[in-house]
C-alpha cells in the first residue's frame, strides 16, 4: 500500500545517545515534514523539506537534524538525546493538493 | 500566527446520534483544511480534505464544511457508532513554512 513508513515504532535511548528515525514515502511527494506530539502540546513542527536537498526549520528544531538526499527518504537525527525529547514522532508526506499523509509514528523514550 | 480551537474538547454520546464537531481558526488565508482522526496510541488518519475554494466534502457518514471567511469548519458525523470513538483533529494549511496547524482536538466517545 502506498503511504509513509516510519521505523522504528518504539525506541528507548539513554541520555546523550544519538539515533536516527527513519521515514520513507512512496508517493513521489516533494514536501515532507516531521512533527512531535506531546500531551497538552498538540503536534509541533520540527523540520520540513520542500524537495531533495532542501530542508528548513520548524518551530521546535533544537536538538534535531535532517537531510533529504532523495525524494523518498527524510530521516530525523537526534544528536544527543535528552529526556525532553521523549515524545511521539510523526513523519508526513504532502501531496500536490497539500493534503497530508502521516506515518504511524515512533514512540521515543529517553531515560 | 494561526491559532485553531476545537469545541467541544470532549464529547460522549450514545450510539446512533448525529454529531457536530466545531473548528475555528484565526487566519482565514488558508489553502485547505484537513480533518484527521487519531485512535489512542496510533497515528493520524486523514478523513477529509477541503480546498479553500470548496464549501464541503463528504465521505460516507462524514461531512465537513468550510466557511473560510469566518474562519470556521464543522465535521458532521451521521448515525454515530462505537467505532467512531477517537480524537478528531482539525488542521488548516496556510502554506507558511509548509506548516499544518493543528487544533486542540475533540475526544469523542460513542457508547452502546
Amino acid at each position: 500500500n502506498a503511504g509513509v513508513t516510519q521505523t522504528p515504532k518504539f525506541q528507548v535511548l539513554k541520555t546523550g545517545q544519538s539515533m536516527t528515525l527513519q521515514c520513507a514515502q512512496d508517493m513521489n511527494h516533494e514536501y515532507m515534514s516531521w512533527y512531535r506530539q506531546d500531551p497538552g502540546m498538540g503536534l509541533r513542527l520540527i523540520h520540513y523539506s520542500v524537495g531533495a536537498g532542501i530542508t528548513d526549520q520548524g518551530e521546535v528544531p533544537n536538538g534535531y537534524n535532517v537531510s533529504r538526499s532523495t525524494t523518498e527518504d527524510f530521516p530525523l537525527r537526534l544528536l544527543s538525546a535528552a529526556p525532553s525529547q521523549t515524545s511521539v514522532y510523526f513523519c508526513a508526506s504532502i501531496g500536490v493538493d497539500y493534503g497530508y499523509t502521516f506515518g504511524s509514528g515512533t514512540r521515543l523514550t529517553v531515560v | 500566527k494561526q491559532e485553531v480551537t476545537q469545541i467541544p474538547a470532549a464529547l460522549s454520546v450514545p450510539e446512533g446520534e448525529n454529531l457536530v464537531l466545531n473548528c475555528s481558526f484565526t487566519d482565514s488565508a488558508i489553502y485547505n483544511l484537513q480533518w484527521f482522526r487519531q485512535d489512542p496510541g496510533k497515528g493520524l488518519t486523514s478523513l477529509l480534505l477541503i480546498q479553500s475554494s470548496q464549501r464541503e466534502q463528504t465521505s460516507g457518514r462524514l461531512n465537513a464544511s468550510l466557511d473560510k471567511s469566518s474562519g470556521r469548519s464543522t465535521l458532521y458525523i451521521a448515525a454515530s457508532q462505537p467505532g467512531d470513538s477517537a480524537t478528531y483533529l482539525c488542521a488548516p494549511f496556510t502554506g507558511t513554512a509548509s506548516k499544518l496547524t493543528f487544533g486542540t482536538g475533540t475526544r469523542l466517545q460513542v457508547t452502546l
